[in-house]
């Protein structure tokens, strides 16, 4: 069963923190995105990637970075955490030839 | 640019009733549509999708049929069970690069026995 795994359910940061959420699938996917979910809001692109060291923002980038150094891992990077970041955080993949996305289970963070 | 629009939550039925979730999409060009649900806890599954006009997309006895003239991709289900009590995601996306998809705001669905 293909999977993408995101690394912790639950995360608590200080403000000001640099955290790393990593996001590792096993499907060997060109394509991986992060994506942000508040209530309201549904989710909301921060950035994706078309493959290895290939990267573009989304619609929601300020405050945040990634890394992709290898295809089955996208890192996304808060470089100095704030109270308005706290949200649920959501990765996900596709493969060049199939529409739709596989999503890891979520990251929880909370900012204090 | 490309959005999506969904009915606003939240949604309570009791179990065995008709279920319609409304989806309407804006897009530049023919994007493929997609319905997503969201269990507790969990992070999201594709539900169903249509990739081009008229289309019909089916799954656990959900459907949801792409039109065009009304920009629309309602969710439906005959007779709704108290499994089915969930957040549901409408999506949108051109199947160009990377396909970033658009999601809309998200239906929470209550099902009561």
């Amino acid at each position: 069963d293909v999977k993408v795994t995101q690394s912790s359910r639950y995360l608590v940061k200080r403000t000001g923190e640099k955290v790393f959420l990593e996001c590792v699938q096993d499907m060997d996917h060109e394509n991986m995105f992060w994506y942000r979910q508040d209530p309201g809001l549904g989710l909301r692109l921060i950035y994706f990637s078309y493959d290895v060291k290939m990267k573009e923002k989304g619609d929601i980038p300020e405050g945040y970075s990634v890394s992709r150094e290898k295809k089955e891992r996208f890192s996304l990077i808060l470089e100095s955490a704030s109270t308005n970041q706290t949200s649920m955080y959501l990765c996900a993949s596709r493969p060049l030839d199939r529409e739709g996305y596989t999503f890891g289970s979520g990251t929880r963070l909370t900012v204090v | 640019g490309n959005s999506v629009t969904q009915m606003e939550g939240p949604v309570t039925l009791s179990e065995e009733a008709f279920l319609t979730i409304n989806c309407t999409y804006t897009a530049t060009g023919y994007p493929s549509l997609f319905w997503y649900v969201q269990y507790p806890g969990e992070g999201l599954q594709l539900l169903l999708k249509a990739t081009k006009a008229d289309d019909k997309g089916s799954n656990k006895g959900f459907e949801a049929t792409y039109r065009k003239e009304t920009t629309s991709f309602h969710l439906e289900k005959g007779s709704v069970q108290v499994s089915d009590s969930a957040v549901y995601f409408c999506a949108s996306g051109i199947n160009q690069g990377a396909q970033k998809l658009v999601f809309g705001q998200g239906t929470r669905l209550t099902i009561n026995p």
